[in-house]
């Protein structure tokens, strides 16, 4: 069993849909939880960060992490056809060591917001 | 551009030669990751940079892999005697000390043949 599962979809959904992706985890060690989005042939990049648990919403998006469940969502609200992408979850452990940086992805899920 | 430069973005080799990729992180940056990244998966922790010094390296990186950063700043990766199960996309990450989101190039494709 990998130490993060992640649903690798597809989704697809309409333009001004409500996304939910999540992952679950194993390892409780982990502390620090992101979510990257990721374009065809592309680079990985940062969307969301947060840390232990808790909610953090930055313009269309939110993301909430429940240590207790082990369970990390990502929501998108008015989704667009530009989101159209791969969605990574990744988990670190302590910060300012090495295992920060340290990242544990997901699978991916790959999203489709048609117009 | 001030991101994180990796080249060759493709490489195509046959099995058994050695390739080296490069990369070239965010200047200010004194953290360098490299990550393998296979069709359908997510990035997979290769190792990590704090200046010169290696600090961490994963069981994934077999003897063949070896990893340089010499003065701090740009870093190699070379994979010696090539197979087909080394196809993938190598991406490099770039990070300040503590706690700091990782800024991703756009990886270098290897394929082998």
């Amino acid at each position: 069993q990998k130490e993060v599962e992640q649903d690798p979809g597809p989704l697809s959904v309409p333009e001004g849909a409500i996304v939910s992706l999540n992952c679950t985890y194993s390892n409780s060690a982990f502390q620090y939880f992101m979510w990257y989005r990721q374009y065809s042939r592309k680079g990985p990049e940062l969307l969301m960060y947060t840390y232990s648990s808790g909610n953090k919403e930055d313009g269309r998006f939110t993301a909430q992490v429940d240590k207790s469940s082990k369970y990390i969502s990502l929501f998108i609200r008015d989704s667009q056809p530009s989101d159209s992408a791969t969605y990574l979850c990744a988990m670190s452990g302590n910060a300012g060591g090495t295992s920060y940086g340290k990242l544990t992805f997901g699978q991916g899920t790959i999203l489709t917001v048609h117009p | 551009d001030t991101g994180v430069s990796q080249d060759p973005r493709h490489k195509i080799t046959k099995r058994g030669q050695n390739v080296t990729f490069r990369c070239d992180p965010i200047s200010e940056h004194n953290r360098l990751y490299w990550y393998r990244q296979t069709l359908g998966q997510g990035p997979e922790f290769l190792t990590y940079f704090q200046n010169e010094a290696q600090l961490e390296k994963s069981r994934l990186l077999s003897d063949r892999f070896s990893a340089e950063r010499p003065k701090g700043s740009f870093s190699t990766l070379e994979i010696q005697r090539t197979e087909q199960g080394d196809s993938a996309m190598y991406l490099c990450a770039s990070s300040t000390q503590g706690v700091g989101e990782l800024f991703f190039g756009e990886g270098s494709r290897l394929t082998v043949l």
